[in-house]
């Protein structure tokens, strides 16, 4: 069985600062990643997949991802948060086997300060 | 415009009182899915259709339905709802019935049973 943790419900940045959103997931075969953003009442948008090519992903709005499977971690990074990067983030896994039954962590809400 | 369609965004109900939520894509996609979205737990997927006439069970199924009469919707039934189903629903939809590809969601729809 897939499982997805990202470390930290809410997490607080100033303007300017460097946004890093963690995720570790635990998955029997080799895995697909993404991240979602949801902003606020709103749907969720694909940010940025990994599907077993290149380990740095790189996204919409600056953000990029980096798979490690050693550490089997895939955190979300962007070098300088803006104030509409304020939503909550959401990491989720599948597999070749599993197709489109994504399986999503509990969700980060990133708050950015002036 | 691309998108997918939820109806309605709001709803609050009483126990035991049938209702639907309906769901609609343009996008001739292959695969939807539904999906209940409650703090601290993410995304969890109630059931999804890899094509028309053809759905399965999700992750948490329990009093919920659904029906794929065509392909471009996919209701969510609840025939009797009870408090614990007080959540926000997301309809998501993706192209290829096996994916993993990127999922579409619509707004969500967000339902209060009391």
């Amino acid at each position: 069985a897939q499982s997805v943790t990202q470390l930290g419900s809410h997490v607080s940045v100033s303007e300017g600062a460097l946004v890093l959103l963690r995720c570790n997931y635990s998955s029997s075969v080799p895995p697909y990643l993404f991240w979602y953003v949801q902003y606020p009442n709103q749907g969720l948008q694909l940010l940025l997949k990994y599907t077993s090519a290149a380990t740095l992903v790189k996204g919409i709005n600056g953000f990029e991802a980096e798979f490690k499977k050693s550490e089997t971690s895939f955190h979300l990074t962007k070098p300088s948060a803006h104030m509409s990067d304020a939503a909550e983030y959401f990491c989720a896994v599948t597999d070749t086997n599993a197709g489109n039954m994504l399986t999503f962590g509990g969700g980060t809400r990133l708050m950015v300060k002036p | 415009e691309a998108q997918v369609t939820q109806n309605p965004r709001y709803l609050i109900t009483v126990t035991g009182k049938k209702l639907t939520v309906t769901c609609s894509q343009n996008m001739n996609h292959e695969y939807m899915s539904w999906y209940r979205q409650d703090p601290g737990l993410g995304l969890r997927q109630i059931y999804y259709s890899m094509n028309v006439e053809v759905t399965d069970k999700g992750d948490v199924p329990e009093g919920y339905k659904v029906s794929r009469k065509e392909k471009r919707n996919f209701p969510l039934i609840l025939e009797s709802p009870s408090p614990n189903q007080t959540s926000l629903y997301f309809c998501a939809s993706s192209l290829r019935a096996r994916g993993p590809g990127e999922l579409f969601f619509g707004e969500g729809s967000r339902l209060t049973v009391l």
